[in-house]
């Protein structure tokens, strides 16, 4: 079955700064990734994806970037804020309703 | 904007009692998931269900575990006898074409 890799579990950044975080997964299957945020005691909240049809996608301060050759996607949130501060989980799926396989998660604080 | 719903937030059980958790998916959604998330880990699939029927479970997902439509808006995962390690929070989620939206989950405590 598919396993995603998530790096690094924890990252500190000063507010203004740049985040990366980064995923592998293990099955060439795989075709849709998302990433979801999650806030202390709070639901995972989608917050960008990206199919395997392209290598690149944005929105706002957000943007994903998919290697599939390497199999690995990574998210970069740009101008932090400190309501970026979360736990940040990338997934991966064969696309068709299948399930989510979840990365370990990255805990992001922002530094004021 | 519609969102998935679930009840309990919080549900204590002791041991080897049965459980019902309960989700309102969002009404034009045809997948449905359990997942659940041991505190400080990650998500894990437990089911998929589409059509009135399981399409996919994991290991976790044994014997104990059964999950019901029992009409047109509730999905519901029932533990048979619950475990200690039963304890996590349990996220449904469901999606209506690749985008998968999760409840706010229920907290199972098992004492």
């Amino acid at each position: 079955g598919e396993n995603v890799e998530q790096h690094p579990s924890t990252l500190s950044v000063q507010e203004g700064d740049s985040a990366v975080i980064k995923c592998t997964y293990s099955d060439s299957a795989s075709n849709y990734f998302p990433w979801y945020k999650q806030e202390l005691g709070k639901r995972p909240q989608l917050i960008i994806d990206i199919r395997s049809n392209v290598g690149e996608k944005k929105d706002q301060r957000i943007a994903v970037t998919l290697n599939k050759t390497a199999k690995h996607f990574s998210l970069h949130i740009t101008e932090t804020q400190p309501e970026d501060s979360a736990v940040y989980f990338c997934a991966a799926t064969n696309f068709g309703n299948e399930k989510l396989t979840f990365g370990t998660g990255t805990r992001l604080t922002i530094i004021p | 904007e519609p969102e998935v719903t679930q009840t309990p937030s919080h549900q204590v059980t002791q041991m080897g009692q049965e459980v019902i958790l309960r989700c309102v998916p969002i009404s034009n959604h045809l997948y449905f998931y359990w997942y659940r998330q041991i505190l400080g880990q990650k998500v894990e699939f437990l089911v998929s269900f589409y059509n009135n029927e399981i399409s996919e479970k994991s290991e976790i997902f044994d014997d104990q575990f059964s999950v019901e439509r029992p009409d047109g808006s509730n999905f519901t995962l029932k533990i048979r006898s619950t475990k200690l390690e039963d304890s996590a929070m349990y996220f449904c989620a469901s999606s209506g074409d690749s985008e998968q939206y999760f409840g706010p989950g229920t907290r199972l405590t098992v004492t």
